[in-house]
Order: structure tokens, then sequence, then C-alpha cells
């Protein structure tokens, strides 16, 4: 069935380099990703929302410059974390939305050391 | 955007029927309810999702009065396995509240 792949699973990163995230839609076409963040011990909170071939929309309080969302196909969909914090130390979540059907990613957990 | 409300923590033991509520009082008429769990670690996963009255499938049933402003999680038989986090949420944005922790003892 239809599932979202997310790559890499974890990513371990200096402090000030970037790192990108994909998450790929599988067996269907995500025509809007949304990206989720989550803090040990806390609930999933909403990144931003892409559609494709469109600009991300990012909810308040979230870089754009710093967290980059590229949504260039209906399968994939990127996060860049660009100069990273271990602040940015948290668990990464992509969701595949398209006409029928929508999937959560395994999750991306990032260290940055 | 509607607003979440469930209770923080449950307990239960295996082989009890488990019921979550959730308090959703400013849900939209074209939202759909969905409850998603999530271990630890792992991104949330699928449980079931209705719009009114009440729905079932193999894993568990959901139970929505017909003011739609609250919706009732129902877990059959649960096992230690069933330890997670259970989310509900409504729309298609998906914004998550705080989950209820629930936690199966033998």
């Amino acid at each position: 069935g239809a599932v979202v792949s997310q790559h890499p699973s974890w990513v371990i990163c200096k402090s000030g380099t970037s790192v990108k995230i994909e998450c790929r839609s599988l067996d269907f076409q995500a025509t809007t990703m949304f990206w989720y963040r989550q803090f040990p011990k806390q609930s999933l909170m909403l990144m931003a929302t892409s559609n494709e071939g469109s600009k991300a929309t990012y909810e308040q309080g979230v870089e754009k410059d710093k967290f980059l969302i590229n949504h260039a196909s209906l399968t994939l969909s990127t996060l860049t974390v660009t100069s990273a914090h271990p602040e940015d130390s948290s668990f990464y979540i992509c969701r595949g939305v398209g006409a029928y059907e929508q999937y959560f990613g395994p999750g991306t957990r990032l260290t940055v050391t | 955007l509607a607003k979440t409300t469930q209770p923080i923590s449950m307990d239960s033991y295996e082989g009890q029927e488990v019921n979550i509520t959730c308090s959703h009082n400013n849900i939209a008429t074209n939202d759909y309810i969905t409850w998603y769990q999530q271990f630890p670690s792992q991104g949330p996963r699928f449980i079931i999702q209705g719009y009114k009255t009440k729905v079932t499938n193999e894993v568990a049933s959901l139970f929505i009065p017909a003011d739609r402003k609250s919706s009732t999680l129902s877990l059959p038989r649960v096992s230690l396995s069933d330890t997670a986090v259970y989310y509900c949420l409504v729309g298609r944005k998906l914004i998550f509240g705080q989950g209820t922790e629930l936690s199966v003892k033998p």
C-alpha cells in the first residue's frame, strides 16, 4: 500500500552545517506535504505546509530562511535545516496528502553537536 | 482551526476496553475527525476517521455525537502493545494537541 518514506532516518551533524531531509510518497501523488517537528515528550508541532510547485507556507514562529522546504514534484519534498544549532535537534516528520490518502513518514532524528 | 482537548494520560489493564474522549467545540462543518497512534521515535499511525455517528474498523470504533463537538475512540480488549500516545485531530491541516498517553498494564 501507499506509504511515505523519509531519508535519512537519523543524522548527526556539526553545529553550523546544513542537513537535508527527504520525504517521498510511494504509490501515490502527494499534492501537499506537511512538515512537523517533535521534541522529546512533546506533541508534534506543524512547521510548514507545501503544495507541489508552490512556495511553502510557514507557521508562525518558524524561520523560513532556516528551514528551507522544496516540493518540486508530487512524490518528493525536502526540508533543509541550514546553519544547524543544537537547539534544532529534534524529530522531524513529514505527512503526504493526496487526493484520497494521507500518510505520515517514519520520522528523521536530527542531532546537532 | 479547531482545537482539541483530551485527557493527558490514562491507565488500563490488558483485556479491558478503553475509551478516550476528545472535545473539539469549534469543529467546522466539513471537518473530519481522525485519530492517530504514536510510539516513541515513530511517525503517527492512522487508527480511524469519521464524520458523524459511528465508525468501526478492525482495530477501533469511533463514536461521534450529533453535534460533533466531541468524539470517543474505543479500543476493545487492549494489550500491552497498545501503550502509546493517542491523538485526536480535526480537519485537513492536522494541528496536534497534547494527546493522551495510554499505559496498559498486565
